[in-house]
């Protein structure tokens, strides 16, 4: 198992465009979460899935974020009408259950909007 | 609600010397805390955990935290810096009666001089 893979690593897209990013969880793990993280900040929450099943989801999270995890293996997150505010890392994490584990983050996709 | 705080911005040590990266939580149960790092263009890294039990958790690479229950504090620490151990560390909490998401301070980083 090579961890957990994201694509693209970079992202660059005008505004008002549509982006979809990928996350590949390491394959036993069964929960899968979306962070973002600027410069200077830590990693924010956005959302996680439990199998296939989105357990939870931030409320900063605007309705152009969509998250989806088909058949609880890799998910997809898209953003719809992209803003300048939105260019950021983005990360993903998976872990196994129960929640004494740690995460295994990805090396993110960095989004910038222009 | 959890949260997690992160006082300093910087840490700067001499390499040899011992060092702490200080981290304090809020959580309405009782709290799952984590420590990861993060290298120049590389990915968040698992380092340590507090699940329960002893007060002082080792970790990789030397590393080790100290859980205070009273002061609401999970500092980390090692007894001699390297100058390899350069690098931004974020402390992380999750409730135990809350299962779901992690939440991240907003980082220190820690240089450490030759």
């Amino acid at each position: 198992d090579t961890g957990v893979s994201q694509n693209p690593r970079h992202k660059i897209t005008k505004r008002g465009q549509n982006v979809t990013f990928r996350c590949d969880p390491i394959s036993e793990h069964n929960r899968l979460y979306w962070y973002r993280q600027t410069l200077g900040q830590g990693p924010e929450f956005l959302t996680y899935f439990q199998n296939e099943a989105q357990l939870e989801k931030s409320r900063l999270l605007s309705d152009r974020f969509s998250a989806e995890r088909p058949k609880g293996s890799f998910s997809t997150l898209e953003i719809q009408r992209t803003e300048q505010g939105d260019s950021a890392m983005y990360l993903c994490a998976s872990s196994p259950i129960p929640d004494s584990y740690g995460y295994t983050f990805g090396s993110g996709t960095r989004l910038t909007v222009v | 609600a959890q949260s997690v705080a992160q006082p300093e911005d910087q840490v700067n040590v001499a390499e040899g010397n011992p060092l702490t990266v200080k981290c304090t939580y809020s959580v309405s149960g009782n709290p799952y805390l984590f420590w990861y790092v993060q290298y120049p263009n590389r990915g968040l890294q698992f380092l340590l955990k507090y699940i329960t039990g002893d007060n002082l958790v080792k970790g990789s690479y030397g590393f080790e935290a100290e859980f205070n229950k009273s002061q609401t504090s999970f500092h980390l620490k090692k007894p001699s810096a390297l100058v390899s151990d350069s690098a931004l560390y974020f402390c992380a909490v999750r409730d135990m009666t809350n299962a779901g998401k992690s939440t991240f301070g907003d980082g220190t980083t820690l240089t450490v001089k030759p």
